[in-house]
Parts: structure tokens; sequence; C-alpha cells
């Protein structure tokens, strides 16, 4: 069974441009959460989709945007780059019966100079 | 505000010894808890869960829950080089979302 696919694996983008994160849950899997990572720290929440609906929302600007689609992969958008967006972004999965079971993608390494 | 902390270490640990990773967590009503492996560079790997009080073991690998004191473990018997990694500790709030620890640094020397 395939796991959770991100794409692209790494990405180099310039202050104030736009950057689209995609990601494609277990085969199964309903749910899809959105998380940053910075270096030292653990991952912090963004957003989560459940069935296409956003479920949870982080503490993060309205540059931050997802959906989910109708086959469950999942957007990420950040708009207006920011030097501070630089970041390990993962995308993880979970199913129906056991939603706090999050199992994670490779992830998308963004760099923003 | 929610919290689970953790020391950050690094925690070294001879090879062939046991690990012990500590986490607690600040909201008393958290029922679901759960430990995660990260390799530098690397994603997040579920490697234990646990939603009772008591241990819970898995090949080397035992979680202990205590929820009146607020603090789950990660035991670690008969550490390898590969186990080398940093352990985050996450815990399910009433929103289905994870808080995390900002995880421990584990050394195996071998």
């Amino acid at each position: 069974d395939a796991g959770v696919t991100q794409s692209p694996t790494h990405l180099i983008k310039t202050r104030g441009q736009q950057v689209t994160l995609r990601c494609s849950p277990i085969s199964g899997h309903k749910s899809v959460s959105w998380y940053q990572q910075v270096l030292g720290q653990g991952p912090q929440f963004i957003f989560q989709y459940y069935e296409k609906e956003e479920r949870g929302r982080g503490n993060f600007p309205d540059r931050f945007s997802a959906r989910q689609f109708p086959n469950y992969s999942s957007e990420l958008n950040v708009n207006a780059l920011l030097l501070g967006d630089s970041a390990l972004y993962l995308c993880a999965s979970s199913s129906v019966q056991s939603s706090y079971e999050q199992y994670f993608g490779p992830g998308t390494r963004l760099t923003v100079t | 505000q929610k919290e689970v902390e953790q020391n950050s270490g690094p925690l070294s640990v001879p090879e062939g010894a046991i690990a012990s990773l500590n986490c607690t967590y600040s909201d008393r009503g958290s029922q679901s808890f759960f430990w995660y492996r990260q390799y530098s560079g690397k994603s997040p790997e579920l490697i234990m869960f646990i939603y009772s009080n008591g241990d819970k073991e898995d090949g080397r690998f035992t979680a202990q829950l205590n929820k009146a004191s607020q603090y789950v473990s990660l035991l670690i018997r008969d550490s390898q080089p590969s186990d080398s990694a940093t352990y985050l500790c996450a815990v399910g709030d009433s929103n289905y979302q994870l808080i995390w620890g900002a995880g421990t640094k584990l050394i195996i020397k071998p």
C-alpha cells in the first residue's frame, strides 16, 4: 500500500511569491492535516480537513489556506511568502476510525529567499 | 494553552541499555497519546500509541501512561545505534488534533 505522498520534495521561492503544496493521503483515509515544522521544534498544526470540510485551523495568518478534493487529496497554499515561512511542511492522513493516529508523508522542504 | 513538555536532550545511552523518554501534558481531559520517531531531515514516523493507563508493549518499545500524574513515557530496550533520532510526544485534544512536544534527541553510543 502506498503511504502518504507529497509534492514537491523541495522548493525554493522568493519573498512575496505564492506556493502550492500537494498531498495524497493513504488509500481509505479521509482526513488530512497540515503541519509546519522548523528545526528544533515539534510540528505546528496549520489545518485539518475531513470529508472536504475544514475541521480545524491552527494559529497561522490568513496567508495560509488549504482545501481538500473529492478524492481526499489536499493542497496547502501560502501567499505573500516571508523568510519565516521557510520550513518543512508535513501532511498527515488518518482514518475515520482512528482520527488521532496520523501518518506522515515525506514532507516538502520550502526555502524562501 | 494546552502544552506538551519534553526534555530536549540530548539523551545519551550506551548500546544495549534501556532508553527512557518522558513527556508531560497539561490537558487533564486528554485521552490519546502518541510517540513518533523522527530521523534528521525526515518526517515523523508513528511508533507507539496508548489510550489506557498502564503499559503497552510492542517489540523493544514500551509506552507507559499515567493519567493521574499526566505523564507518558517511552522505554526502548536493547537500544541500537539505529534508534538514534528525535522522539516526539503528541497528545490528542478534543478537536481531533494533536498537540506536540518539541522532541527529545536520543543518541545511542556504540
